[in-house]
């Protein structure tokens, strides 16, 4: 079974610039997380998705971000314009429960 | 204070050493407690679930939740040098209810 995937792995872009992050989740897991992890930090939750509903987005910078998940599935996360503090890395995890989350390796965004 | 406290460490152990890693919660409404392993450049990796107060034990690796004291420990025996990883503790309400609120981390590096 395929794992959460991600892409890019790594993104290196300048302040205001837009980038954009995929996810493709485990198959039939509903629940669909983005976390943002800064170094040396555990990772801190963005959005969370129930299918294609946005249950909670209460930890989202909503001036700045934004976040879709069409048709309940694969999901993109995106940034405009990006902030030099935006550099983290983002990470995309799904869940069959909500218990037990399986994560993808993430995508390591630097902002110079 | 945050709601899942964990020392960063860095922790360095000889090969072979027992590992006790540790966490304290503050929301005595978390009913699941995960181990999460994170190797460099990776996405975080279940590796221990327990739910409410207990032990679990998984080879040589042991999960103990005390919600009396909302103290979260993770002990690892004969530790070996592909154990090297940091390690996050998290929590949440369990199901649809709530987010994993994941620690800090902390650093573990086991010396052959």
């Amino acid at each position: 079974e395929a794992g959460v995937v991600q892409s890019p792995r790594y993104k290196i872009i300048e302040k205001k610039q837009p980038v954009a992050f995929w996810c493709n989740p485990i198959s039939g897991h509903n629940t669909l997380y983005w976390y943002r992890q800064n170094l040396g930090q555990g990772p801190e939750l963005l959005i969370r998705y129930e299918n294609e509903e946005a249950v909670d987005d209460s930890q989202l910078p909503k001036d700045r971000f934004s976040a879709e998940r069409l048709k309940g599935v694969d999901s993109t996360l995106k940034i405009q314009p990006a902030e030099l503090g935006d550099s983290a890395v983002y990470l995309c995890a799904s869940s069959l429960d909500g218990r037990g989350y399986t994560f993808g390796s993430g995508t390591r965004l630097t902002v110079v | 204070q945050k709601e899942v406290e964990q020392d960063p460490g860095p922790l360095s152990v000889p090969e072979g050493a027992i590992v006790s890693l540790n966490c304290t919660y503050s929301n005595s409404a978390f009913q699941y407690f995960m181990w999460y392993r994170q190797y460099s450049r990776k996405g975080p990796e279940l590796l221990m679930y327990t739910y409410s107060s207990g032990n679990k034990e998984d080879g040589r690796f042991t999960a103990q939740v005390d919600k009396s004291s909302k103290y979260i420990s993770l002990f690892i025996r004969d530790s070996q040098p592909s154990d090297s990883a940091t390690y996050l503790c998290a929590a949440n309400y369990g199901g649809s209810q709530g987010n994993l609120i994941f620690g800090k981390g902390t650093k573990l590096s086991v010396k052959p």
